[in-house]
C-alpha cells in the first residue's frame, strides 16, 4: 500500500457512455498526475497538477477532462471514448519542493476497456 | 519538454549474472533521476533514484549512475536474481519540479 487509491480496479464501458476515475492520496503531497499505460505507449504522462492548479495537458484529447477539487482528490471524466483508450491508467502524487523533484507513488490503477 | 530514451527495450540474463539499463534525458535543467520497477500486474515502484550534483548511487546490489555532461543515467543490477525480472522504467524531473517524464520501459527476464 502506498498510500495512493484508485477506484474502479476495472471498468468496462461503451463508446457513449460517461464514467469517472477517482484518484485519492493520504500523503499529504502537493502534486498529483494522471498517467496512461499501454503497450505502445508505456507511462504516458496526461496531467499534472501542482496545489490543485493544472500545470501540463500533454495534447490530451478533449474526452479526457481531469479535475482536481483539492489536494487529495483527483478525478478522470471520461466520456464518448474510442477502443484506443483502452489502457491503464494509473495516479500519482509527489510532494514538489521548490523546483526539486521527489519520488512519486503510484496507485494500483484502474484497467479501463472501451467497447 | 523533456524525452527521455531508453535502452534496451527488453533484456534477458542468466541468474547470477550483470544487467545494465541506459537512459538520455534532453532537458539539462533536469535534476532528479529516479528509477522505478513494475512487476507483472503491479504499480511502478522506486528502488533507487540519483541527484545531479550526486555522480553514482549504490544500495546493495543496485546503483546507478550519471554523467550529466553527456546527460545520461544508467542502472546497474548486479548478482541478478529471477525475482528481477520485472519492467525497469528511467525517468526524469525538471527544474521546475514534479513533472515525471519517463522512459519506455526496459523487460528484464533473469533466467535460473
Amino acid at each position: 500500500e502506498t498510500g495512493v487509491t484508485q477506484t474502479p480496479r476495472h471498468l468496462v464501458m461503451g463508446m457513449t457512455n460517461k464514467k469517472s476515475l477517482k484518484c485519492e492520496q493520504h500523503l499529504g503531497h502537493n502534486a498529483m498526475y494522471w498517467y496512461k499505460q499501454s503497450a505502445k505507449k508505456p507511462l504516458e504522462l496526461m496531467f499534472v497538477y501542482n496545489f490543485k492548479e493544472q500545470t501540463e495537458n500533454n495534447s490530451v484529447p478533449s474526452r479526457f477532462s481531469p479535475e482536481c477539487p483539492n489536494s487529495s482528490h483527483l478525478f478522470l471524466h471520461l466520456h464518448t471514448l474510442q477502443p484506443e483508450d483502452s489502457a491503464l491508467y494509473l495516479c500519482a502524487s509527489s510532494q514538489s519542493r521548490g523546483g526539486r523533484g521527489t519520488e512519486a507513488f503510484f496507485g494500483q490503477g484502474t484497467r479501463l476497456t472501451v467497447v | 519538454g523533456e524525452n527521455v530514451e531508453q535502452h534496451p527495450s527488453t533484456l534477458s540474463v542468466q541468474e547470477g549474472d550483470s544487467a545494465v539499463i541506459k537512459c538520455t534525458y534532453s532537458d539539462s535543467a533536469s535534476n532528479y533521476f529516479p528509477w522505478y520497477k513494475q512487476e507483472l500486474g503491479k504499480r511502478p515502484q522506486l528502488i533507487i533514484d540519483i541527484r545531479s550534483n550526486v555522480g553514482e548511487k549504490k544500495d546493495q546490489r543496485i546503483a546507478v549512475t550519471l554523467n550529466k555532461t553527456a546527460k545520461h543515467f544508467s542502472l546497474h543490477i548486479t548478482e541478478t536474481q529471477p525475482e528481477d525480472s520485472a519492467v525497469y522504467f528511467c525517468a526524469a524531473v525538471g527544474n521546475q519540479g514534479g513533472k515525471l517524464i519517463f522512459g519506455q520501459g526496459t523487460e528484464l527476464s533473469v533466467k535460473p
